[in-house]
Order: structure tokens, then sequence, then C-alpha cells
């Protein structure tokens, strides 16, 4: 099977910025997506082939891919910034379509 | 703006079959833009594919499910739904059901999701 390995916890001060990174052996050539799940809610897309934005996503959202690893960056992190957060992607042989661990934000 | 709501039991027992529906509103199941699945979450865990379905029926499973699995769609009622077989404690969770999206290429992604709909077993 595939994984995609993230960092369990990730501690940031208000209005500073954080970054949340997604480790797998595809990366290099799949897309990597991210969720961010408020406690209690279902997940909302932020992130979507890498580096888009969907529309209603604040622009401190922004996401980016080098080689195996892809990152979330949350510049200016706010209180309600507060969540899980799951990257996405798939396999080089499209059979596994995964959900990376997932990394708890803190917003100090 | 798409809808999602997923119907169905709250509890199940073990060894029983797991059955959920998920009503579509606000658009239609049929469009050749998107596919519909399933996706699970057990209690304090990670997310889970279980698997997926575009209105002609076709289908995309889990590997590590695939032999308990079954999505099917109802495009008369704007319905998809899921069965799994053979339940253990394993399986309890929130169960969500979600728009898959196709992006570039083959890529998809889930774009809009129900509220989740938790089963215990």
């Amino acid at each position: 099977s595939y994984e995609l390995t993230q960092p369990p916890s990730v501690s940031v001060s208000s209005g500073q910025t954080a970054r949340i990174t997604c480790s797998g052996d595809a990366l290099p050539k799949k897309y990597a997506y991210w969720y961010q799940q408020r406690s209690g809610q279902a997940p909302v897309l932020v992130i979507y082939e890498d580096s888009k934005r969907p529309s209603g996503i604040p622009e401190r959202f922004s996401g980016s891919s080098s080689g195996t690893v892809a990152t979330l960056t949350i510049s200016g992190a706010q209180v309600e910034d507060e969540a899980d957060y799951y990257c996405y992607s798939i396999d080089s042989s499209g059979d596994h379509r995964v959900f990376g661990s997932g990394t708890k934000v803190t917003v100090l | 703006q798409m809808e999602l709501q997923e119907s169905g039991p709250g509890l199940v027992k073990p060894s029983e079959t797991l059955s959920l529906t998920c009503t579509v509103s606000g658009g239609s199941i049929s469009s050749a833009n998107y596919y519909w699945g399933w996706i699970r979450q057990p209690p304090g865990k990670g997310l889970e594919l279980i698997g997926t379905i575009f209105y002609t029926g076709s289908t995309f499973y889990n590997p590590s499910l695939k032999s308990r699995v079954t999505i099917s769609v109802d495009t008369s009622k704007n319905q998809f739904s899921l069965k799994l077989t053979s339940l253990t404690a394993a399986d309890t969770a929130v169960y969500y059901c979600a728009r898959d999206t196709k992006g570039y290429a083959d890529y998809t992604y889930f774009d809009s999701w129900g509220q989740g709909t938790l089963v215990t077993v």
C-alpha cells in the first residue's frame, strides 16, 4: 500500500507562518491536495493540484510541492485556522488513493 | 450549490451489513464532471477512502476494503449508496459521502462533503 507521512502536530503563534509537510514517494509525479477539518466538522478542501486555492479559501493558505514533499503554508495564521489538516494523493500505479495521517495545528 | 446528505442506521450489529445512502441536491448526479465517493473516519483517527462511483456505474474501491464493499448509484433518485458487509468493531466510524470532482487529466478530488453520519458496530 501507499503512505503519506505528516507530522502529528504543528504549533504557531497567531499571525505567524505555519508549514505542514506531507511526504510520499509518488509526489514528484502526482498532485497533492489539502483538507482542513475543524473539530466535529466535515473536511474542507483548501488546496488542490499542489497549489491552487478553491474559491472562498483565504489567500493566507498556499501550497507547494518539491520532490517527495508537498507543503501547506498558512501565512499569518488565525485562531480559526486551528484544525486538523490532511494531505491526499495517489500512488504511481493509481491503485491507491490515500489521505495522510493528519497534522493538528494549534494557534497560540 | 450542491449539497450531500447521508442517511442510514446509526447502530449495526457485528457480522451484519451496513447500508448507507447519500442524497444529492442542487445538481444532477448524472453530471459527467463528477464521481461520487464514500470516506470514513474512526473516532479520533484519520480519513480513509472507501470507494467512488460514476453515474454510469463504474466504480473504484480501496483495495483493503474491496472484498466487503459495494457502491451503487440510482440516477432516478439522485442518490448513491454504500454496502459494507461482515462488520466488526473496527468499522465504527463517521461515514461521509462526497463529490469527487474531475480536475486536470485523470485527477479527481473531493470538494463537497456531507455532514457525516456516525455508525457504531
